[in-house]
């Protein structure tokens, strides 16, 4: 079955640091993945989505995200860290069929000030 | 343009009792999808409605049940909750075209389920 895995459930940096935040995906994953933000007390956003057509994804916010076969692996960046940037953020695959997903665990920022 | 709305945003309810939480889509969208997400990690996929049928269901005992309507809006039942059914319910919704998907859901903010 197709999953996602991602690496550090909480991850700190300082403002207007490098953040980076992890995730693998099943070999098995269609080339479809994706990355939402949740900030509190609010429902999920999409920042960004790759479907094939360009390994490096540009999101909102500022956010980006390289899909490398190689490595499996889809990471979330940002040059540099905001105080509005501290929230959970999820990485996520496609189910079999329609805008179903399958959520990772999540990773916590928080944006040190 | 209206987002998705969810009702209500917090409520507490008793073991064995039942529970309806309510969801309108945003405006063009014709699929609802429902989630759970326990404290500390991610949604998990309960069941999707695409023109007020089941499309698709994680893997949920029977008692979680759901219903669209022709406008679109959805409940999500829940029968003999449990201590571990507490968690945020997320609604979302998107535009689908049959059994693909465009990728993207819109998310309302959640209803927060306690079960004492």
């Amino acid at each position: 079955a197709q999953s996602v895995t991602q690496l550090g459930s909480h991850v700190s940096v300082s403002e207007g640091a490098l953040v980076l935040l992890r995730c693998n995906y099943s070999s098995s994953v269609p080339p479809y993945l994706f990355w939402y933000v949740q900030y509190p007390n609010q429902g999920l956003q999409l920042l960004l989505k790759y479907t094939s057509a360009a390994t490096l994804v540009k999101g909102i916010n500022g956010f980006e995200a390289e899909f490398k076969k190689s490595e499996t692996s889809f990471h979330l960046t940002k040059p540099s860290a905001h105080m509005s940037d501290a929230a959970e953020y999820f990485c996520a695959v496609p189910r079999v069929t329609g805008n179903q997903f399958y959520f990772g665990t999540g990773t916590s920022l928080t944006v040190i000030p | 343009e209206t987002g998705v709305t969810q009702s209500p945003t917090h409520l507490i309810k008793t073991r064995g009792q039942q529970v309806t939480l309510r969801c309108s889509s945003q405006s063009g969208h014709n699929t609802v999808s429902w989630y759970q997400q326990a404290l500390g990690q991610g949604p998990q996929f309960i069941f999707q409605y695409y023109r007020e049928e089941e499309n698709g269901r994680g893997n949920f005992p029977p008692r979680f049940s759901g219903l669209q309507f022709p406008n679109y809006s959805s409940e999500l039942n829940v029968n003999a909750l449990e201590l571990d059914d507490s968690a945020l319910y997320l609604c979302a919704s998107s535009r689908q075209l049959g059994l693909a998907g465009n990728g993207e859901l819109f998310f309302g903010e959640g209803s927060r389920l306690t079960v004492l």
